[in-house]
């Protein structure tokens, strides 16, 4: 079957705007997550939802994130007044109860 | 707080030689321990998971709880297993938590 993918594979903005990013899980997982790429940093964990609740948002950055998931389905990451520092590339997992996380390509958001 | 520490970022061997992926973790509790690899160009995919004690191209990984280790270990590296390296945790085993990640070591097996 199909694998998570997500939308746009590439992003440019420029500094200032308003970006969304969307994720399409595998179907029928429960738990959906998003994590963020960066050189150096290796992986950071965004937020997790579980269905369409999202019990841990530990890892947003700052308030201009915020993700939203709807129908226990697609999820869409937004990032507002996007900065330099947000450059990243974006990944989305999703997984259900006792199994593995499966990742989706990715998002390679660059804001100049 | 729970964290994981790849101390290497690079890991150059040559082919047929041995490789030990380093991968240290702090939790409190009873924790779950992946390995995930990221070939050039594809996804992030899981390798191995600790629970299942499994053999998975020719890679082994076995817990620590001692040391607090998950090596990665590999008797003879073949050229087609240069790829980003990441361990990681999720707190508890069998649910849908989160994944604590390492930064990573990126693996280079020259000819």
């Amino acid at each position: 079957g199909a694998g998570v993918s997500q939308s746009p594979s590439n992003k440019v903005t420029e500094k200032g705007k308003d970006v969304e990013l969307r994720c399409d899980p595998i179907s029928g997982h429960t738990a959906l997550y998003w994590y963020r790429q960066s050189l150096g940093q290796g992986l950071e964990f965004l937020i997790y939802f579980q269905g369409n609740s999202a019990p841990d948002k530990s890892g947003l950055p700052s308030d201009r994130f915020s993700a939203e998931r709807t129908g226990g389905s697609v999820s869409t990451l937004t990032i507002q007044r996007t900065q330099q520092e947000d450059s990243a590339v974006y990944l989305c997992a999703s997984s259900n109860p006792g199994i593995e996380q499966f990742f989706g390509p990715g998002t390679r958001l660059t804001v100049l | 707080a729970q964290r994981v520490t790849q101390p290497e970022k690079l890991l150059s061997v040559f082919k047929g030689a041995p490789v030990e992926l380093k991968c240290n973790y702090s939790y409190s509790g009873s924790p779950e321990l992946f390995w995930y690899v990221q070939y050039s160009r594809q996804r992030l995919q899981l390798l191995l998971r600790h629970i299942s004690r499994e053999s998975i191209k020719g890679f082994t990984a076995d817990l620590n709880k001692g040391e607090t280790s998950f090596h990665l270990k590999k008797p003879f590296a073949q050229e087609e297993d240069s790829a980003m390296y990441y361990c990681a945790l999720r707190r508890g085993q069998g649910n849908t938590d989160k994944l604590i990640f390492g930064t990573g070591t990126r693996l280079q097996v020259f000819p």
